[in-house]
């Protein structure tokens, strides 16, 4: 069984750029989680998804942006890059039967931003 | 607000030794804790408690929740250097899957 994949792994954007990061689950998965990961923060939520709907937000500003298709792959957009939002981007999907709470997640997708 | 604490932030043993991780917590509607090691990239799923005083083991390694004092602790016995990595301790509320909140990981070193 596949795991969670996440396109790209590496990326370089300069400030002002937008980028767009994509999540595959593992199939079955109906849940896609993304997160944060930087030295000085560790790993903060940034949305959930289900079933094509947002069902939750962290505390970002809305140049964070996702969305979910039918197939359950998700996608990430930042808009207006910063120096600060240079950080691995993490993916994690579940599979809602019950309330497990384990998460599955992929490798990231490290973004550098110059 | 909700936070999640992890100690030490750092930990050097030599292969062996047993080391123990603590992980405190302030969620409000509690729902599980859980554990992950991230050795490079994507973290892996260790343990998920939500039960006060049932331990939970794999192996080596054994955890416990401790949910009157807002603790638990993993603890690896016999380290090894595979065990080197980051753990992370992170906190499921309310009735969410997805949203989980992250403590600052303990980075563990097993030397040879």
């Amino acid at each position: 069984k596949a795991g969670v994949t996440q396109t790209p792994r590496y990326l370089i954007k300069t400030r002002g750029q937008q980028v767009t990061l994509s999540c595959s689950p593992i199939s079955g998965h109906r849940s896609v989680s993304w997160y944060q990961q930087t030295p000085g923060q560790g790993l903060q939520f940034l949305f959930e998804y289900f079933s094509e709907t947002q069902r939750n937000k962290g505390n970002f500003p809305g140049r964070f942006s996702g969305r979910q298709f039918s197939n359950s792959r998700s996608e990430m957009n930042v808009s207006t890059l910063e120096l600060g939002d240079s950080a691995l981007y993490l993916c994690a999907s579940s599979f809602l039967q019950g309330r497990t709470g384990e998460l599955f997640f992929g490798e990231g997708s490290r973004l550098t931003v110059l | 607000e909700d936070k999640v604490v992890q100690s030490p932030l750092s930990l050097v043993v030599h292969e062996g030794d047993t080391v123990t991780l603590n992980c405190s917590y302030e969620v409000t509607n509690f729902r599980s804790l859980l554990w992950y090691k991230q050795e490079k990239k994507a973290p892996t799923f260790l343990f998920m408690l939500t039960s006060s005083g049932i331990e939970k083991k794999s192996g080596r390694l054994s955890s416990i929740l401790d949910k009157k004092e807002l603790f638990s602790i993993l603890n690896i016995t016999a380290t090894q250097t595979g065990d080197s990595a980051v753990y992370l301790c992170a906190v499921g509320y309310g009735g969410s899957q997805g949203n989980l909140i992250f403590g600052k990981g303990t980075k563990l070193s097993v030397k040879p």
